[in-house]
Parts: structure tokens; C-alpha cells; sequence
């Protein structure tokens, strides 16, 4: 059974704070994806993650993958208000590799930023 | 346009009830999905269809029953339901292939079993 696990669940910080989310999966994949989720919406696609080593940044956030460890990282640079939301890491879930697979979704991470 | 419409937005059913929800696409994505989200909980896949056939059904129970027209559309109707069928319904979108292609959610159907 495949598991994606995350953490920290919940984080409150302050806004200029750097911080990093942890995601760690089960089963050899090389596609991991970063959704995020304001309350009351729908998920928001922020990363696709499709080799080992691959890096994208956007904004204040910067995600990475490492396949060989089975971890992805989200990290928050200098952050701001406007980046409160939940954070989920998500892993194809049969990762057939050549048809539609759902997603298997970490628990998410509440992240609060305080002014 | 990278938009994929669901309604009713909010939708309250008694359990003997009989409705569907709806899910729309014109991204030309040949994979459509449901999930359901509970309240402070990650999303759970429910079904997928690629290229318009049932690949994948999550042991869903039977008061739940995909149906994919045609491309663009995914319905999904609901039967008998029980009061902790009350979540957040939501579909999502892609192409198919071996490369890994992101998912597209809708809003969400927020339904209330009573």
C-alpha cells in the first residue's frame, strides 16, 4: 500500500521566516506533485516534480525531489500572509506510467503565518 | 483554458433520495477523476476514466455510480446515501500518458446528507 506522509501537520510561523515541509512516500515513484488549498476551495496546482534531483521555484516557494530517498521538500522563503493556506504532496498512486493514475495525498500541512 | 466546472455548488439530499453531480472539461483531457474530501482531511481518489472507460473504482460502494458520456463529461450519481457520505466532491482533469501530467480540480460539490 502506498504512503505519503507529511510534516509537520500544522505549522504557525511568522511572516520573513523560512520554513520547510517534508514529504516522504513509500513506493519507488518519479512523479511527485505539490497541491495547495485555501479553506472552503478546491486544490490549487503548484509543482510537478518528474525526476530525480529536479528543482522549480515559484515565488517564495521552491520544491525539490530526491527519488532515491523517497522525499520531496517545500520550501517557504521569507514568508507572507498571503501564503496561509494547506499545503499537500501528492504521489501517483499505481505509477503504471502510461495511463491515468489518481493521486495518493499526503495528510497535508495547515500552515499558518502570523503578521 | 485550463478549467474544470462542477455543479451543483452545494447540494443537501435525504438519505432515500436520488441525485447526480456533474463535471465538466474542454482542455481536450482524455483522464477524468472523483475524489472525495472530508473535513480537514486530504482528498481520496473514488474513480478514474481514461479515454472514456472505468479504469480504476476504489471500492466504492454501489450508492455511487460513475458515468462518463462522452470526453468532456463525468457524472456521478448518488443513491441511498448515509450521513458520512457528507463531503466535498471533487473532480479533476488530465491527458494520458507516460508523462506525469497534473491534475486540474474543480471547485468542488459540498453535499449534506440528511
Amino acid at each position: 500500500e502506498l504512503k505519503v506522509e507529511q510534516n509537520p501537520l500544522f505549522l504557525s510561523m511568522q511572516e520573513g521566516k523560512n520554513y520547510t515541509i517534508y514529504c516522504n512516500y513509500s513506493t519507488t515513484s518519479d512523479r511527485l506533485y505539490w497541491y495547495r488549498q485555501d479553506p472552503g476551495k478546491s486544490l490549487e496546482s503548484l509543482f510537478v516534480l518528474l525526476s530525480n534531483g529536479a528543482v522549480k521555484q515559484e515565488g517564495r516557494l521552491m520544491a525539490s525531489l530526491d527519488t532515491k530517498a523517497r522525499l520531496s521538500t517545500l520550501h517557504i522563503t521569507a514568508a507572507v500572509h498571503d501564503l496561509s493556506a494547506t499545503y499537500f504532496c501528492a504521489v501517483d498512486a499505481r505509477n503504471s506510467g502510461g495511463g491515468a493514475d489518481g493521486l495518493t495525498f499526503g495528510k497535508g500541512t495547515h500552515l499558518i503565518i502570523q503578521p | 483554458d485550463t478549467e474544470v466546472t462542477q455543479t451543483p455548488k452545494h447540494l443537501v439530499m435525504g438519505m432515500t433520495n436520488k441525485k447526480s453531480l456533474k463535471c465538466e472539461q474542454h482542455m481536450g483531457h482524455r483522464a477524468m477523476y472523483w475524489y472525495k474530501q472530508k473535513a480537514k482531511k486530504p482528498p481520496e481518489l473514488m474513480f478514474v476514466y481514461s479515454y472514456e472507460k472505468l479504469s480504476i473504482n476504489e471500492s466504492v460502494p454501489s450508492r455511487f455510480s460513475p458515468e462518463c458520456p462522452n470526453s468532456s463529461l463525468l457524472n456521478l450519481h448518488l443513491h441511498a446515501l448515509q450521513p458520512e457520505d457528507s463531503a466535498l466532491y471533487l473532480c479533476a482533469s488530465s491527458q494520458v500518458g507516460r508523462e506525469a501530467y497534473e491534475q486540474y480540480f474543480g471547485p468542488g460539490t459540498r453535499l449534506t446528507v440528511t
